[in-house]
């Protein structure tokens, strides 16, 4: 079965510093990895993805993460964080369904909050 | 596009009621899966449709059930309801072109269910 570990509960950062939120994986397969971020009373928001190819994956708001298949690693990074990034991140990995043409079950970790401050 | 859309937003039952909870998706995505989100268990997996039919299935007991129509609008329902099932249900759609894998599931804002 798929896992996802997300290690750090809280991630605390100035604003203008870089930042990592960090995952890691387990998969019999080919990795499929996501990011979501998640605001207050809000739903999930789709942030990256990596499925195959380069290992930097760049995505939403200025987010790219660094998939490591020898680490088993996607972590998260942004080089100058906003408070606005304050928020709930999860990783995620896409469950390794054999029937192609449908959408199978995402994986998620336990979410890692990010607070940035002034 | 239109995002994904949940209706209602907000519910509060008592137990032993049961509720229904819907789901618009994208235009054009077929696929539909339903999440349960709770600060203890976290995000876990409900079930998940496409075309009109249940292709995969979390581990919740039988009083968790859903459906999809015609249009790829969804529905799930939660019978006798128990306090534990407190959470916010989250949808979230998928447009399955080319293999399902590599989709990208795009969420609804979700339902916030307190069961009191």
């Amino acid at each position: 079965a798929q896992s996802v570990a997300q290690p750090e509960d809280q991630v605390n950062v100035a604003e203008g510093n870089p930042l990592t939120v960090k995952c890691t994986y387990s998969v019999s397969g080919n990795p499929y990895l996501f990011w979501y971020v998640q605001y207050p009373n809000r739903g999930l928001q789709f942030l990256l993805k990596y499925i195959t190819g380069d290992n930097l994956v760049k995505g939403s708001y200025g987010f790219e993460a660094e998939f490591n298949k020898s680490q088993t690693s996607f972590h998260l990074k942004k080089p100058s964080a906003l408070v606005s990034d304050s928020a709930l991140y999860f990783c995620a990995v896409r469950d390794q369904s054999p029937e192609a043409g449908t959408a199978s079950k995402l994986t998620f970790g336990t979410g890692t909050r990010l607070q940035v401050t002034l | 596009k239109a995002g994904v859309t949940q209706t209602p937003r907000y519910l509060i039952k008592t137990r032993g009621q049961q509720v229904t909870l819907s789901c618009s998706p994208i235009s054009g995505h077929r696929s539909v899966s339903w999440y349960q989100q709770t600060p203890g268990q976290g995000l876990q997996f409900l079930f998940e449709y496409f075309s009109e039919t249940q292709r995969n299935k979390g581990n919740f007991p039988g009083r968790f059930s859903g459906r999809q129509f015609s249009n790829s609008r969804s529905e799930m329902n939660v019978s006798t309801l128990e306090l534990g099932d407190s959470a916010l249900y989250l949808c979230a759609s998928s447009p399955t072109r080319g293999g399902g894998r590599t989709d990208t599931q795009y969420f609804g804002p979700g339902t916030r269910l307190t069961v009191l």
